[in-house]
């Protein structure tokens, strides 16, 4: 089992729609959760933490469940330029920060 | 500030060759990762540092190594390259190692190993 899973997708979704993305996990002692949006080509960015509480970043909002080894992403009102590729990001903590990187999730937005 | 930088960008390789992948930052982190991504598959840890002369192997180290003289550079070296290396090579950096630090990525690398 791989210690932390994506949908692939891609997801096809039209501008302004809401879409979701899902991740689970297996190491129940990691200990801090990311999402990191990656560019067609380009590098990997920080887009949010995601904290036990859930929070929220304007459109986006992270959720994470610890009892399910779960966390989400919400996304709203959907831009054309919200397509890319969504990685789920846990740190398994030892000493040092050691992320984890999930497949990641492809999004597509449509016009 | 520029960042996390890369160089080369691309690089194609004969199997057996060498060569150094550049990595430097100017945010004076101390922290410093390499990562490398393969198609369909998720960034794995090759090397990392926690400051200069500090260095540890990560998930995948095999056929790599690395060193941190200086806080700013973290060259990954790849001796006797295989097709199996063929990849996109990260390097990152974090101010620190905390639960929520924040990891800079550089634009990458494409290595091919023909």
């Amino acid at each position: 089992r791989k210690e932390v899973e994506q949908d692939p997708g891609p997801f096809n979704v039209p501008e302004g729609a809401t879409v979701a993305f899902n991740c689970t996990y297996s190491n129940s002692a990691s200990q801090s959760f990311f999402w990191y949006r990656q560019d067609c080509r380009k590098e990997p960015k920080l887009l949010m933490s995601v904290y036990s509480s859930g929070n929220e970043d304007g459109r986006f909002t992270a959720q994470l469940n610890r009892a399910s080894q779960y966390i989400s992403l919400l996304i709203r009102d959907s831009k054309l330029s919200d397509s890319a590729t969504y990685l789920c990001v846990v740190n398994n903590y030892t000493g040092f920060q050691k992320l984890v990187f999930g497949t990641g999730t492809r999004l597509l937005v449509s016009p | 500030n520029a960042g996390v930088t890369q160089t080369p960008k691309f690089r194609i390789l004969k199997i057996g060759q060498s060569m150094t992948l550049q990595c430097a930052q100017d945010m004076n982190h101390n922290y410093m990762y390499w990562y490398r991504q393969d198609p369909g598959m998720g960034l794995k840890l090759i090397y990392y540092s926690v400051g200069a002369g500090i260095t540890d192997k990560g998930e995948v180290p095999n056929g790599y190594n690395v060193s941190r003289s200086t806080t700013e550079d973290f060259p990954l070296r790849l001796e006797l390259a295989a097709p199996s290396q063929t990849s996109v090579y990260f390097c990152a950096s974090s101010y620190d190692s905390g639960d929520y630090n924040e990891q800079f990525f550089g634009p990458g690398t494409r290595l091919t190993v023909l």
